[in-house]
């Protein structure tokens, strides 16, 4: 089956300027999470959406960055004017619920550069 | 708030030569424990995970990792390592009962050398 899909690949845009990054979970999976990687940096841990409830907006760097799902399914991730230390490879992944751990599967990322 | 500490920036080995990655967290609760691997071009992908039981778990291509609570540590180990194992190792933990989001350290770059 098809793995967790993310588009654009590579987004180069200048500063101030607003972007949106979409995800596509695994069909099925309830849960999806954004996260990003900056150079030389793990995974920071932006946002997680569980089915209905109210999104984790708690890793969310500032108030420029927000993202919505819709129908349970595709995500958006918006940072609005854009500065340059948004520049990471943004990465989304879904997991099934149940279970005590779940693994998350993980799409191939966007890589954001703003110039 | 959890975090997650890995050793080594960039190890290089020649094949056959024995690994160890080094993998330290911070949390007094109870945690589960993951290892990623992320190859050249491709996708994040899980190695080995921990919640309970054995402390000691094997996952793909003979990786094993050794939870030791004592010490807080998760460290990946294989004992004869292959040119395809160069890749980007990430280590990450998250609280049981969290949201689920995990903590990942900053990740060890392995080049094994044919």
């Amino acid at each position: 089956g098809a793995g967790v899909s993310q588009s654009p690949s590579n987004k180069v845009t200048e500063k101030g300027k607003d972007v949106e990054l979409r995800c596509d979970p695994i069909s099925g999976h309830t849960a999806l999470y954004w996260y990003r990687q900056s150079l030389g940096q793990g995974l920071e841990f932006l946002i997680y959406f569980q089915g209905n409830s109210a999104p984790d907006k708690s890793g969310l760097p500032s108030d420029r960055f927000s993202a919505e799902r819709t129908g349970g399914s595709v995500s958006t991730l918006t940072i609005q004017r854009t500065q340059q230390e948004d520049s990471a490879v943004y990465l989304c992944a879904s997991t099934p619920t149940g279970g005590p751990v779940n693994e998350q599967f993980f799409g191939p990322g966007t890589r954001l550069t703003v110039l | 708030a959890q975090s997650v500490s890995q050793h080594n920036h960039h190890v290089i080995l020649s094949e056959a030569a024995s690994l160890e990655l080094g993998c330290n967290y911070s949390y007094g609760g109870t945690v589960n424990l993951f290892w990623y691997v992320q190859y050249p071009g491709q996708h994040l992908q899980l190695l080995l995970k921990y919640f309970s039981g054995d402390p000691l778990v094997k996952g793909i291509k003979g990786f094993e990792a050794e939870f030791i609570k004592s010490k807080f540590s998760f460290n990946l180990r294989k004992p004869s390592v292959q040119w395809s194992d160069t890749a980007e190792y990430f280590c990450a933990v998250n609280a049981r009962g969290s949201a689920r989001q995990l903590t990942f350290g900053s990740g060890t770059q392995l080049t094994v050398l044919p």
